[in-house]
């Protein structure tokens, strides 16, 4: 089945340990994205790549680090977590020839910082 | 990045039509327009894209005007599990890899 795979699904830590959030797609898709999303705001865009060793800022990338050493997974990670980077994440994927707007999401990590 | 205004919210009734209206005034030559539906605590879901006129799929119908400044999404008949937030994107179909997702909106659906 073509998915976008996410864990942890669901995550508690404390501020300034250190965390991955893995991201995964089975379907060879080119462009990754991360995003998260907050009540009354929407999803934004953290950070997307759009191949191996090709990633760029979003809208909101303080705070987090991405890497694509390879084409199917997308880590996000979160360095020195604050309680303000508590939210839900979202992986997504798309193939080169749609660009960035036909995309397949996760299911998404919901991440608690205390 | 065209960016889009969408209605906060609406309601409906079960088996009405719903038509959710997306307002994008500075949408570019090569922008397509895409549409998705979002449940609570999952991934949003692609619906429909489009570039002009008309196009209808399984779930859902897109129509945009000849000035393409606008569009709207249309849903038959409309059930209880239709109940979900739906956002309107405007973007490149090929490049543009930044994606701006708007307020969308939040569409009930009472019995």
């Amino acid at each position: 089945e073509a998915q976008v795979t996410q864990n942890p699904r669901y995550l508690i830590t404390v501020t300034g340990k250190k965390l991955t959030v893995t991201c995964s797609q089975n379907m060879n898709h080119e462009y990754m994205s991360w995003y998260r999303q907050d009540p009354g705001l929407g999803l934004r865009q953290i950070y997307y790549s759009m191949n191996v060793e090709v990633t760029d800022k979003g809208d909101v990338p303080e705070g987090y680090k991405v890497s694509r050493k390879e084409k199917r997974n997308f880590p996000l990670i979160l360095e020195s977590p604050s309680p303000n980077q508590t939210s839900l994440y979202f992986c997504a994927s798309s193939p080169f020839s749609s660009g960035a707007n036909v995309l397949t999401f996760g299911a998404g990590s919901r991440l608690t910082v205390l | 990045l065209a960016k889009t205004t969408q209605p906060i919210s609406m309601d409906s009734y079960e088996g009405q039509e719903v038509n959710i209206t997306c307002s994008h005034n500075n949408i570019a030559t090569n922008d397509y327009i895409t549409w998705y539906q979002q449940f609570p605590s999952q991934g949003p879901r692609f619906i429909i894209q489009g570039y002009k006129t008309k196009v209808t799929n399984e779930v859902a119908s897109l129509f945009i005007p000849a000035d393409r400044k606008s569009s709207t999404l249309s849903l038959p008949r409309v059930s209880l599990s239709d109940t979900a937030v739906y956002y309107c994107l405007v973007g490149e179909r090929t490049g543009g890899f930044k994606t701006i997702f708007g307020a969308g909106t939040r569409l009930f659906v009472k019995a």
